[in-house]
């Protein structure tokens, strides 16, 4: 069975400092991996997504990036924090070849003060 | 671009009764449109899909129906649970892109 984890937790961290946010997928052989962005409260945003290691798209700019550096690895990263970076961050996969439905890690709650 | 609309913000339904969440789509390309589900402080959870091959499918009490000429999409959850009550959010995509376009989600109250 594929199991998706997404660390840390939770983060409190200050504006301007550096983040990094991780996700790994095991039991699936090279997944389509996404990042999501929700508000609190409010609808999804598709941030990244990754067919490939170490090909990485980007679907909105929001002064994040990401990085695939390993098959099961999605990292979300960012060298200064802004405010609005405040929410839930999501990881997701779906089979590589014809598999549309996305299955989502448990997410990390970032507050930025 | 495609954009989706979910109509209900809140949807208050007496314990047993149906509910019904309706969404709407601008793109006549999309031909996938899962829902999931959110629990409160949680993730999202898959519930259904269906995909524009079909007009209707069930899976035990959900029903997803699917009318392209109104494009136009819509979860049916029968006979209602307390543990029915979430955020239910719609999404489409055209399956090309690697992209799913979200509603704004749809709180279900399940009244006692």
């Amino acid at each position: 069975a594929q199991t998706i984890h997404q660390w840390p937790v939770a983060e409190i961290k200050a504006v301007g400092s550096p983040l990094s946010l991780g996700c790994t997928i095991k039991g699936k052989s090279s997944p389509n991996l996404y990042w999501y962005w929700q508000a609190t409260g409010g609808t999804l945003q598709q941030l990244f997504y990754s067919i490939t290691v170490g090909q990485v798209e980007s679907v909105v700019q929001l002064n994040l990036s990401a990085s695939r550096p390993k098959d099961d690895q999605f990292i979300l990263s960012t060298e200064k924090l802004l405010l609005s970076h405040s929410g839930f961050y999501l990881c997701a996969w779906s089979p590589r070849l014809g598999g549309l439905e996305q299955y989502f890690g448990p997410g990390t709650r970032l507050t930025v003060l | 671009g495609e954009k989706v609309e979910q109509h209900e913000s809140t949807l208050s339904v007496r314990e047993g009764d149906s509910a019904v969440i309706n969404c709407t789509y601008t793109d006549t390309a999309s031909s996938y449109f899962p829902w999931y589900k959110q629990e409160a402080g949680k993730s999202l959870h898959f519930v259904i899909d269906i995909r524009s091959n079909v007009d209707r499918k069930q899976s035990q009490r959900l029903i997803v129906l699917l009318d392209k000429k109104a494009k136009r999409f819509s979860l049916h959850i029968t006979a209602t649970q307390p543990e029915d009550s979430a955020i239910y959010f719609c999404a489409a995509s055209t399956g090309s892109n690697y992209q799913l376009i979200w509603g704004s989600g749809t709180k279900l109250i399940i009244k006692p």
